[in-house]
């Protein structure tokens, strides 16, 4: 079993819909990200979090430490956020723990 | 502006060739890591630093070295012995610690073996 575990690995939305994608792990840890990939393949940082909730723009990102789980949420999708989304976790010599990604795409 | 810089983007090699991937970064971070994706999985971990001339094994890494000479550069060489050495690579750093704080991400090597 994967130690991150990501669901759905594939989402397709109409441009405007909410999005959630989510992250489930089995292994104690320091934090959490979430990052963004592009075809180009650069990712970059979106959040990086150990409780609670964080928002930027129409990103927003939550964890629930007890249940091993976070969220990540966008609202009023659009065709520019069409990316791989990635949930990382810290591992414990600083290095990250990888899911495998959730493809998004947004159509127009 | 700081960051990290990965070079070549392409880079192709025949069999039986080593080859030599760049990454600097000036964002006097001490730790350094180098991760493979493969499609369909997720970043592996090939080798990390923590501080200058000393580096450790990550969970991937035969038929790969590195060295850290400089807090400022992490070169990973993908030796003959690397079986399937057609992936992307990605080099990272951070501040340092067991703690990811800053972590900051190259743009990536795509490493094709012909």
């Amino acid at each position: 079993k994967n130690e991150v575990e990501q669901s759905p690995q594939n989402l397709t939305a109409q441009e405007g819909e909410f999005i959630t994608i989510n992250c489930s792990y089995s292994v104690g840890i320091s934090a959490l990200h979430w990052l963004q990939q592009h075809p180009g393949g650069g990712i970059v940082s979106l959040f990086m979090l150990s409780s609670g909730k964080k928002k930027h723009g129409r990103l927003i990102a939550t964890i629930n430490i007890q249940e091993k789980h976070s969220s990540l949420h966008i609202t009023a999708s659009h065709p520019r956020d069409s990316a791989v989304y990635i949930c990382a976790v810290g591992g414990s010599q600083g290095n990250l723990i990888f899911g495998k990604g959730t493809k998004l795409s947004v159509k127009p | 502006d700081g960051g990290i810089t990965q070079s070549p983007k392409y880079l192709f090699r025949k069999e039986g060739q080593n080859v030599t991937l760049s990454c600097e970064q000036n964002l006097n971070h001490d730790a350094m890591y180098w991760y493979r994706q493969d499609p369909g999985q997720g970043l592996r971990l090939i080798y990390y630093s923590q501080i200058v001339n000393d580096f450790q094994k990550g969970d991937i890494a035969e038929g790969y070295s590195v060295s850290r000479e400089k807090k400022e550069s992490f070169p990973l060489t993908v030796t003959s012995a690397q079986k399937n050495p057609t992936a992307f690579y990605l080099c990272a750093s951070s501040i340092g610690g067991s703690f990811p704080y800053g972590y900051t991400f190259g743009s990536g090597t795509r490493l094709t073996v012909v």
